[in-house]
């Protein structure tokens, strides 16, 4: 069974703040990704990675980094969070194929 | 603009009834169509996927179609239980391949009462 963990599951910060959310996949799949999910919209392309130290821009990037330092860790990282941030993260992980497998969701507040 | 919309927004139906979700899109290329159930404050998970113009498939008590003519899927729910509580995501992707973006509709949220 694929297996993608994500943490912290909830965090809380203010405004300024600096965050990092965290995924591990265990299903040696080189690609991972990173989604916002609001109310309202689709899940949202943030950043996404071929593999170990390769870094691709998705479709709402502004104010998030990310670094992929393994190939089984992705981190998303916000530096001064906004409260335009506040949202619900999931990361994904996919093989050569089309399916990609999700994480449980981080839910993150910026007050 | 939104290329993936669902409808309804939200549906709430009494258990054991039948309900149909409906997805309709402007992606192209469409290469295939999946729809995942996302239970509150969870991931999500796949039911099923359609590849093929007039692909249809079941999966127990799911069972889907897809239109490409028309770049419209259902998603029929017979029978329904109270764990069918969730919101339904349709997905489309315009690769057959890893390089390939996914685009997602905003989910229909169907609560299902005693």
């Amino acid at each position: 069974e694929a297996a993608v963990t994500q943490s912290p599951r909830n965090k809380v910060t203010v405004t300024g703040g600096n965050v990092t959310l965290s995924c591990r996949q265990t299903n040696s799949h080189n690609y991972m990704y990173w989604y916002r999910q609001d109310t309202g919209h689709g899940l949202r392309l943030i950043h996404y990675s071929y593999g170990a130290g390769n870094l691709q821009i998705g479709d709402v990037p502004d104010g998030y980094k990310a670094t992929r330092t393994t190939q089984e860790d992705f981190f998303l990282l916000l530096e001064l969070a906004s409260p335009s941030q506040t949202s619900l993260y999931f990361c994904a992980s996919g093989g050569t194929g089309v399916e990609q497998y999700f994480g449980p969701g981080t839910r993150l507040t910026v007050l | 603009k939104t290329q993936v919309e669902q409808s309804p927004q939200s549906l709430v139906v009494r258990q054991g009834e039948n309900c149909v979700l409906q997805c309709n899109y402007s992606v192209t290329p469409d290469n295939h169509l999946r729809w995942f159930k996302q239970d509150t404050g969870k991931g999500l998970v796949s039911l099923t996927v359609l590849v093929h113009e007039n692909d249809k498939t079941s999966n127990g008590r799911y069972s889907a179609t897809l239109d490409k003519d028309a770049k419209h899927s259902t998603l029929h729910i017979t029978a329904t239980l109270l764990d069918d509580t969730a919101t339904y995501i349709c997905v489309v992707g315009d690769r057959g391949s890893a390089l390939g973006r996914l685009h997602f509709g905003a989910g229909t949220q169907l609560i299902v009462i005693p």
